[in-house]
């Protein structure tokens, strides 16, 4: 079965400072991997997915993510945080079950931004 | 297009009662997923749907849990008796065919059972 680990639960960051989060799976097989974000009383909103191919994904928001599948990692990046980036984020690993796309989803890490 | 829809927002009620959650998917879409999110246990899949026909329930907690889906635009999550511990926020979320298609998810419903 998938799993995925985020390891950091809070993260404070100052406004314009460089963000990373960081997203280990497992997984058998090729993963596909997904980013989604929550705000406050909200639904998951996806930020960018990886399939295959480029290993540098890019998303909405000015956020990117790197697959490198020998650390089994897919860290999500923002090169300069804004104050509304301040959510929580979640990494996700999806299966093809042969029935689906079930998606696994980490525990999240909660952003704070400092004005 | 609206988005996935569920309803009610937020619903208060008492230990033992019944409760049934609702969910209209995005026009078009093939799948529907039901989650559930606590602070304990973060974002678990209760169930999900192709087509109608629920594929895996695996998820569901326990007899008191019940979902179907009568049909492509409508879903029902139901707790019969509930319990406090059920408190949560629950989503639906809907998506395309499979595997690679983005799940887009609802706003939520915020349960407390008191």
């Amino acid at each position: 079965a998938q799993s995925v680990t985020q390891p950091d639960i809070h993260i404070t960051v100052s406004e314009g400072a460089s963000l990373e989060l960081r997203c280990n799976y497992s997984y058998g097989a090729t993963p596909y991997l997904f980013w989604y974000v929550q705000s406050p009383g909200q639904g998951l909103q996806l930020l960018l997915k990886y399939f295959s191919g480029d290993t540098l994904v890019q998303g909405i928001k000015g956020f990117e993510a790197e697959f490198k599948r020998s650390q089994s990692s897919f860290n999500l990046r923002k090169p300069s945080v804004h104050w509304s980036d301040a959510a929580e984020y979640f990494c996700a690993v999806g299966a093809n079950t042969g029935g689906g796309n079930k998606l696994t989803f980490g525990t999240g890490t909660q952003l704070k931004v400092e004005l | 297009d609206a988005g996935v829809i569920q309803s009610p927002r937020h619903e208060v009620t008492e230990m033992g009662q019944e409760v049934t959650l609702r969910c209209k998917p995005i026009s078009g879409h093939d799948y529907l997923f039901w989650y559930r999110q606590t602070m304990m246990r973060g974002l678990e899949l209760l169930i999900y749907f192709n087509n109608n026909v629920p594929i895996d329930d695996s998820g569901m907690p326990e007899d008191r849990f019940s979902a179907k889906m009568p049909n492509a635009s409508f879903s029902t999550l139901k707790i019969q008796p509930s319990e406090p511990r059920d408190s949560a926020v629950y989503f639906c979320a809907s998506s395309l065919r499979t595997s690679r298609e983005t799940q887009y998810f609802g706003p939520g419903t915020r349960l407390l059972v008191l």
